[in-house]
């Protein structure tokens, strides 16, 4: 099987602009997670979506929103780009049951904001 | 939200050492997970743990799921130069849903 994919692997952008970054699960995997990667903070959730539903938020302003397809490929979105939301943008697929949170990783979209 | 202490932040060690790094939550866990991140990559999932006590191999490295269920243990035997990383351990968010809360990672490095 595939694994996640992510695009773009680096962006560059300037603040205030505004971004969209793409995944797509593994084949049959219907739970992505996005998560944002930084040396200061670590690894933090940022959002889940389930059968094209977010079903968990994490602790991030609004300007950071998420959506998926009935195909299960998601897309996050962050507007009026800040210094700070330089990061690895990381997006996880599961299978989305609830008795087990085995979360595989795609290999992430580093963002640079100037 | 859940905290989750990870120590030791960093390792230097020789290789052919046996290395342990654990993990504490604030909270209990039905779920742990350890992964490793190589520069520039998403991290992999190395070992999932859904039992206490529950003792997990993959290769060289075990895991162990705590009987308390607030902590989780990670050793590599006899690590090798491909070994070094950052480790993080993981458990679930709750409410039903897929998200993972991470601890801050442990860097291992090794000198041959």
């Amino acid at each position: 099987k595939a694994g996640v994919t992510q695009t773009p692997r680096y962006l560059i952008k300037t603040r205030g602009q505004q971004v969209t970054l793409s995944c797509s699960p593994i084949s049959g995997h219907r739970s992505v997670s996005w998560y944002q990667q930084t040396p200061g903070q670590g690894l933090q959730f940022l959002f889940e979506y389930f059968s094209e539903t977010q079903r968990n938020k994490g602790n991030f302003p609004g300007r950071f929103s998420g959506r998926q397809f009935s195909n299960s490929r998601s897309e996050m979105n962050v507007s009026t780009l800040e210094l700070g939301d330089s990061a690895l943008y990381l997006c996880a697929s599961g299978s989305g049951g609830q008795l087990y949170n085995e979360q595989f990783f795609g290999p992430g979209t580093r963002l640079t904001v100037l | 939200g859940q905290q989750l202490n990870q120590s030791p932040q960093s390792m230097f060690i020789q290789e052919g050492e046996d290395v342990s790094m654990n993990c504490t939550s604030s909270s209990i866990f039905n779920t742990w997970l350890w992964y490793k991140q190589d520069p520039g990559e998403g991290p992999v999932l190395l070992i999932a743990l859904y039992k206490a006590g529950e003792l997990t191999s993959n290769g060289r490295l075990t895991a162990q799921f705590g009987i308390t269920r607030k902590d989780s243990f990670l050793n590599i035997s006899a690590s090798i130069p491909s070994d070094v990383g950052i480790y993080f351990c993981a458990g679930p968010l709750g409410g039903g849903a897929d998200g993972l809360t991470f601890g801050k990672g442990t860097h291992l490095i090794i000198q041959p």
